[in-house]
């Protein structure tokens, strides 16, 4: 049972446009959601966050929104660049866990 | 500040072999937990440990196991190995246990091939 899902494994943008990244969860309990961006080979680097109580949060070009009744949430890069390229995972947790739940990642790529 | 680090980065191990693999989080950050990347099942959790307990587990097999030290570094070691135990193994820290909103940030990972 997939809790996360990312249902897009890729995604194509021209640079200098909007990135939309999706998020779909099905645990109503999760409490707090994290965007993370991983390069082949690396860790994934953390990115940004929102807690359930939020509908929205901004960090410089990434904004990450929360629809809890719909239990979406989705990860926008304005602009996006080049370097954005990476796979990047939706996570969530909660009960004040430590366990991360991630999504399957979808593979952003930004045409230069 | 220096990130998350995990050794080795690289490991070649036969069936049948046992590995530990170490992972040293950010100063300060008390909590560590692990993660198995793997093509087909993604990002797996696997344990996290908090003042040198056991706070969570996932769906492993009792083959995978960890442990945590009094200055927060952890190991985690596979016994017995399988062919399907290679995977991206990473490390993640964060600053408590417990807290609602904790970020945790991951190393590099150590890259595990079992032949």
């Amino acid at each position: 049972d997939q809790q996360v899902k990312q249902n897009s494994p890729s995604l194509s943008v021209q640079e200098g446009r909007i990135s939309i990244l999706n998020c779909d969860y099905t645990n109503s309990m999760f409490d707090y959601f994290l965007w993370y961006k991983k390069y082949p080979a690396e860790g994934p680097t953390f990115l940004i966050s929102i807690s359930s109580i939020k509908d929205k949060n901004e960090d410089g070009r990434f904004t990450v929104f929360l629809n809890k009744s719909a239990k979406h949430l989705s990860l926008h890069i304005v602009p996006s660049q080049p370097g954005d390229s990476a796979v990047y995972f939706c996570a969530a947790t909660y009960n004040q866990g430590g366990k991360l739940i991630f999504g399957q990642g979808t593979e952003l790529s930004v045409k230069p | 500040k220096a990130g998350v680090t995990q050794t080795p980065r690289y490991l070649i191990k036969t069936r049948g072999q046992q590995v530990t693999l170490s992972c040293s989080p950010i100063s300060g950050h008390r909590s560590v937990s692990w993660y198995q990347q793997t093509p087909g099942q993604g990002l797996q959790f696997l344990f996290e440990y908090f003042s040198e307990t056991q706070r969570n587990k996932g769906n492993f097999p009792g083959r995978f196991s960890g442990r945590q030290f009094s200055n927060s570094r952890s190991e985690m070691n596979v016994s017995t190995l399988e062919l399907g135990d290679s995977a991206l193994y990473l490390c993640a820290s964060s600053l408590s246990w417990g807290l609602a909103g904790e970020t945790q940030y991951f190393g590099p990972g150590t890259r595990l091939l079992v032949l």
